[in-house]
């Protein structure tokens, strides 16, 4: 079981803007931003958001956003190279761990 | 550029023991919070340990605490992890990743190594 909630699996259609979410709690998500990683077929994870900036190099239709407890990442105009599995991340201070949500499978239909 | 090298995976029997290695360029090692996270075969992301930039304060996931110690030596721009009486449920890739000045969070990754445990 994940400290953090996301969706099993999203779908869409290239052009189309996906939105995933991540639900924690006051302890983690309500205290800390949030980094988003992307896993194209169990590669090496790579940071595509923290908070609600963008890494050099992810392109801009990434973005990110936080409302309480729960943080998003929203694709805009989906491309088919953002077929991939999504994690969401941050501290805990009660647990004094880094948490993480237990990924979201996007695929692009 | 930031670069991140695991090293050290391999194969190992239940009970043995293992270090992992991960070599860092492009930054300022000694400036910066590290981590170890790893990914079993066909599961998730999930968080091992942290360290300090100077080493004197860690964090670990409560099954790997008594077992696993996380290091660094910032003269060798180096983060360890040395991992003893290795589990099946240790079984791996160990990503190593570094936090930015910050955050609670990763800016950047390591490419992985494999820790297989088995007899």
């Amino acid at each position: 079981q994940s400290a953090l909630t996301q969706e099993a699996s999203v779908s869409g259609t290239v052009g189309q803007k996906v939105t995933l979410s991540c639900t924690g709690n006051s302890n983690n998500i309500g205290y800390y931003a949030v980094g988003w990683y992307q896993q194209i077929s169990h590669g090496a994870p790579k940071t595509v958001m923290f908070g609600d900036s963008l890494p050099s190099g992810i392109p801009d239709r990434f973005s990110g956003s936080k409302s309480g407890t729960t943080a998003s990442l929203t694709i805009s105009g989906l491309q088919p190279e953002d077929e991939a599995d999504y994690y969401c991340s941050t501290w805990d201070y009660k647990l004094s761990g880094q948490v993480f949500g237990g990924g979201t499978k996007l695929t692009v239909l | 550029e930031v670069q991140l090298v695991e090293s050290g995976g391999g194969l190992v029997q239940p009970g043995g023991s293992l270090r992992l290695s991960c070599a860092a360029s492009g930054f300022i090692f000694s400036s910066y919070w590290m981590s170890w996270v790893r990914q079993a075969p066909g599961k998730g992301l999930e968080w091992v340990a942290n360290i300090k930039q100077d080493g004197n304060e860690t964090y670990y996931l409560d099954s790997v605490k008594g077992r696993f110690t996380i290091s660094r030596d910032n003269a060798k721009n180096s983060l360890y992890l040395q991992m003893n009486s290795l589990r099946a449920e240790d079984a791996a890739v160990y990503y190593c990743a570094k936090y930015p000045g910050n955050g609670k969070y990763f800016d950047y990754w390591g490419q992985g190594t494999l820790v297989t445990v088995s007899s």
